[in-house]
Formats: C-alpha cells, sequence, structure tokens
C-alpha cells in the first residue's frame, strides 16, 4: 500500500542551475497538493493540481516556479535559476476524490529537501 | 495577523504530565479543521481531525469553538515519543494553512 512518493529525497543544486522535484499521489488520487517549509517555519502552501490542470497555484512565486500534473506520470515541481533562499523542504500531499471517505484529508509524501549552494 | 496562530512553544514536561495547545484561526470560512504532528526533518502526519462537538482519540482530545475561531488539542499522560512539533491546520477551500507548530519535549 504505497503512500506518497518523493524523489529525489535529498537535492543539491548551485545557484542558477534548475531543480525538478518529482511526486507520485497514492494510487487512485487525483488531487495533488505542493507545499513549501523554510527551515525554522511552518509550511506554506504553494500549488494545487488536478490532473493535467493547476487549480490554486495562489502560493507559488510568479517567477522561476512552475508546476504539472501530467495525465501521464508524477507531478513536477520545477524551479528555475535557484537561488539561496529556495534552500528549503519541498513537500507534496495527494487526497482522494470528492465524496470519497477521507477526502478532505491530505496524505503527506516524505519530502524532497532542496539544498542551493 | 497569522492565517493561524499557535504559541511556539518548547513545552517541556515530564512523562505523565497533561498539557494543553491552542491554535486560533483568522479566516470564519474555514472549512475543516485538523491537528497534524511533525518530527523532526520528517514529514506531517494526521493526528486527528477537530470537530464542533469535541472529539477523542485515546489520550488525545481536540475542540473547536467556531465562534471564538479557537482549537485546542490536549494531551493526557504524555509520552516520551509524545515529543515532536504539533501543527494546528485549517483547511481553507481545499488547500490546508499550517500554523508554525508548537514545540513539545517530554523528559524522563
Amino acid at each position: 500500500n504505497a503512500g506518497v512518493m518523493q524523489n529525489p529525497r535529498h537535492l543539491v543544486r548551485r545557484r542558477g542551475q534548475e531543480a525538478r522535484l518529482r511526486c507520485s499521489p497514492v494510487k487512485g488520487h487525483s488531487h495533488v497538493y505542493w507545499y513549501r517549509q523554510l527551515p525554522e517555519e511552518g509550511l506554506k502552501f504553494m500549488v494545487y493540481l488536478q490532473k493535467e490542470n493547476i487549480i490554486d497555484e495562489s502560493g507559488m512565486p510568479k517567477e522561476r516556479f512552475s508546476a504539472e500534473f501530467p495525465k501521464e506520470g508524477p507531478s513536477i515541481l520545477r524551479i528555475q535559476q535557484v537561488v539561496r533562499g529556495d534552500s528549503a523542504a519541498y513537500f507534496c500531499a495527494s487526497s482522494p476524490e470528492i465524496g470519497q471517505s477521507s477526502y478532505n484529508e491530505q496524505f503527506f509524501g516524505p519530502g524532497t529537501r532542496l539544498t542551493v549552494l | 495577523r497569522k492565517e493561524v496562530e499557535q504559541d511556539p512553544g518548547p513545552f517541556n514536561v515530564p512523562e505523565g504530565a497533561t498539557v494543553a495547545f491552542n491554535c486560533t484561526y483568522s479566516n470564519s470560512a474555514s472549512q475543516s479543521f485538523f491537528w497534524y504532528r511533525q518530527d523532526c526533518r520528517k514529514e506531517p502526519k494526521l493526528l486527528m481531525s477537530v470537530y464542533s462537538s469535541g472529539n477523542e482519540d485515546g489520550r488525545f482530545t481536540a475542540q473547536l469553538n467556531r465562534a471564538s475561531q479557537y482549537i485546542s488539542l490536549l494531551i493526557r499522560d504524555s509520552k516520551l515519543s509524545d515529543s515532536a512539533t504539533y501543527l494546528c491546520v485549517v483547511n481553507a477551500i481545499s488547500k490546508l494553512i499550517f500554523g508554525a507548530g508548537t514545540r513539545l519535549a517530554v523528559h524522563p
């Protein structure tokens, strides 16, 4: 019974490089959420996606950040031209369809820890 | 004002103690409420949902007061394994709004 999977678990990038973070939701879940946790801070919502659609990206920085959840394959959070301030833990969560049990609950993956040198 | 506010702690308590955490939220349209637990450098895990009628799960009791926009978590008979950060979480139109967390350290 696989939960949310994220890879890589740790990612090191130099300033100016690109970072790609992948998230595979719980099997059967079609809602994916990305959150960022800066050191010593709480989690902050970034974006909410359903298959092939961005539903809410109000927490996403306007530049350099993008997210997708294609029909096939994992959700991808992409950060272009990374800067030191992007160093954080990025958590992905998924939830089932509205109407299914626990539809309000979001199940979290183990996170990707991004370090920008 | 933060959307979800919690006392950051830390709360340092001996085993067996009772400890209470409080949380306030600012969006009166919030639909559902949770307490999550986060261990150091791990993902948050759902501890319990919070209902207006109050709910209990073993040593844990959660209360919600919608009029005051206030949520609480009570832990009885604390165990060493309860040491973690407790996150107050509000669901606002599908996205979760997290408090910064309250750290609990239970010592022998």
